[in-house]
């Protein structure tokens, strides 16, 4: 079956600028996250849904940052006032649940450049 | 608050020869994985280790984990240079979290 998907595969914003990045989970995955993974370092998670509902947003950075996933199924991570420090790939990931005990599948990334 | 270290974060290594990537972590983690990246593009999994003693390979890769020193080893077996890539480890506590890679580079 389909895996994760992401779009748009790459984007380059300017400074100050909104964007969004989507991702769609693998059908019947309940759990969906983010992590953002900057040059030469590791993901870094950001959120993550556990159906419509964010169950922990302790990793996004400030208050620029916000997703949402209206249905349960595809997700969205919002930028506003993009800055170039958010130059990074986001990774999106889905899994059954939640526990630790689900692998989580991930998706090929958005490779976001703010110029 | 679980932390993740991996070393050495760069591995230039010759082809045939043996070594290994260590990845501390800080506490209790359900599990550990093992994930592999190359340039530009996503992760893709190598290992996911339950428990205390766990030991499992794919061709010349061998992952180990001891819960009890918080330690996790990739043996990498007679590198080759299909093998070039950064490897990850990570544990969870419901989201992953990451070391900062070992870039390994496997050289003729």
């Amino acid at each position: 079956g389909a895996g994760v998907s992401q779009t748009p595969s790459n984007k380059v914003t300017e400074k100050g600028k909104y964007v969004e990045l989507r991702c769609d989970p693998i059908s019947g995955h309940t759990a969906l996250y983010w992590y953002r993974q900057s040059l030469g370092q590791g993901p870094e998670f950001l959120i993550y849904f556990q159906g419509t509902g964010a169950a922990d947003d302790s990793g996004l950075p400030n208050d620029r940052f916000f997703a949402v996933r209206p249905e349960g199924s595809v997700s969205t991570l919002k930028i506003q006032r993009t800055e170039r420090g958010d130059s990074a790939v986001y990774l999106c990931a889905s899994s059954l649940g939640t526990s630790s005990y689900n692998e989580q599948f991930f998706g090929p990334g958005t490779r976001l450049t703010v110029l | 608050e679980l932390k993740v270290e991996q070393n050495p974060l760069f591995l230039s290594m010759q082809e045939g020869k043996n070594y290994t990537i260590y990845c501390n972590y800080s506490t209790t983690s359900d599990r550990l994985y093992w994930y592999r990246q190359d340039p530009g593009k996503s992760l893709e999994s190598l290992f996911v280790l339950l428990s205390n003693g766990a030991v499992k390979q794919e061709g010349r890769l061998m992952a180990s984990l001891d819960t009890k020193a918080r330690l996790s080893t990739l043996h990498i077996t007679a590198a080759v240079h299909d093998l070039s890539a950064t490897y990850f480890c990570a544990g969870v506590r419901e989201k992953l979290i990451f070391g900062q890679g070992t870039e390994l580079s496997v050289k003729p």
